[in-house]
């Protein structure tokens, strides 16, 4: 079972940052956050993972809350491109990835 | 640098036929997987290789599915008979280490059993 929440859909004007949470409230010490996206018809895409500290990459900002209990990506600059579902996983180790449903991010023109 | 290369990218059968799915790994990547993702929901691991053993198939079917990755490089996935509950999309990943667990996704094969 997923160990996260995360709301099931979100809009975002072209050009805004895209603030997408996730509620992890159950996280254990070494467990990693890790975000993927998948693009209608594609398979899933890595985008950033973290433990503790703040992570960025050329793709997104990961912000985690001090108790590590809620976590949110950030796309500083959403482009249509950006539109798809993002899965918020909380892993361990070499543990398997599992996914929830998602959130389904729509970037309004 | 070549993705992950999965064939076909559709197919539909009857039930109780048989079919098979190939996939080929990014290269040097020694860690592959299968994923079953059924309409409206996320992936769900079927089975873990690491080079050409069995890490996790936990959630494989094993009356029906089989996989196998007998060099350590290509994999295929079998479904035999197919059941109407087996149309999904068929997701094959791989990864350079898997304690990282960045999973590089090839573009799935979809599944559709009437």
């Amino acid at each position: 079972d997923a160990k996260t929440t995360q709301p099931p859909s979100m809009d975002c004007a072209e050009g805004r940052a895209a603030n997408l949470p996730c509620n992890h409230s159950t996280i254990s010490g070494n467990e990693y956050v890790y975000w993927y996206r998948q693009i209608h018809s594609q398979g899933p895409q890595y985008i950033i993972h973290g433990l503790k500290n703040n992570e960025t990459n050329e793709m997104a900002s990961l912000i985690i809350t001090e108790d590590r209990k809620s976590s949110t990506l950030i796309l500083p600059h959403a482009t249509l491109r950006d539109t798809a579902v993002y899965y918020c996983i909380v892993q361990w180790g070499n543990e398997k990835l599992t996914f929830g449903t998602g959130t389904r991010l729509t970037i309004i023109p | 640098e070549a993705g992950v290369a999965q064939s076909p990218r559709y197919k539909i059968i009857e039930k109780r036929q048989s079919v098979a799915f190939w996939c080929n790994p990014i290269s040097g990547h020694a860690t592959l997987y299968w994923y079953q993702q059924i309409l409206g929901q996320g992936p769900k691991l079927l089975i873990q290789f690491q080079n050409n053993g069995v890490v996790d198939d936990s959630q494989l079917p094993k009356d029906r599915f089989s996989a196998e990755r007998l060099k350590g490089v290509d994999s295929t996935l079998k479904i035999q008979p197919a059941k109407l509950e087996d149309s999904a999309v068929y997701l094959c990943a791989s990864s350079l280490d898997p304690a990282i667990n960045e999973q590089f996704f090839g573009p799935g094969t979809r599944l559709t059993v009437l």
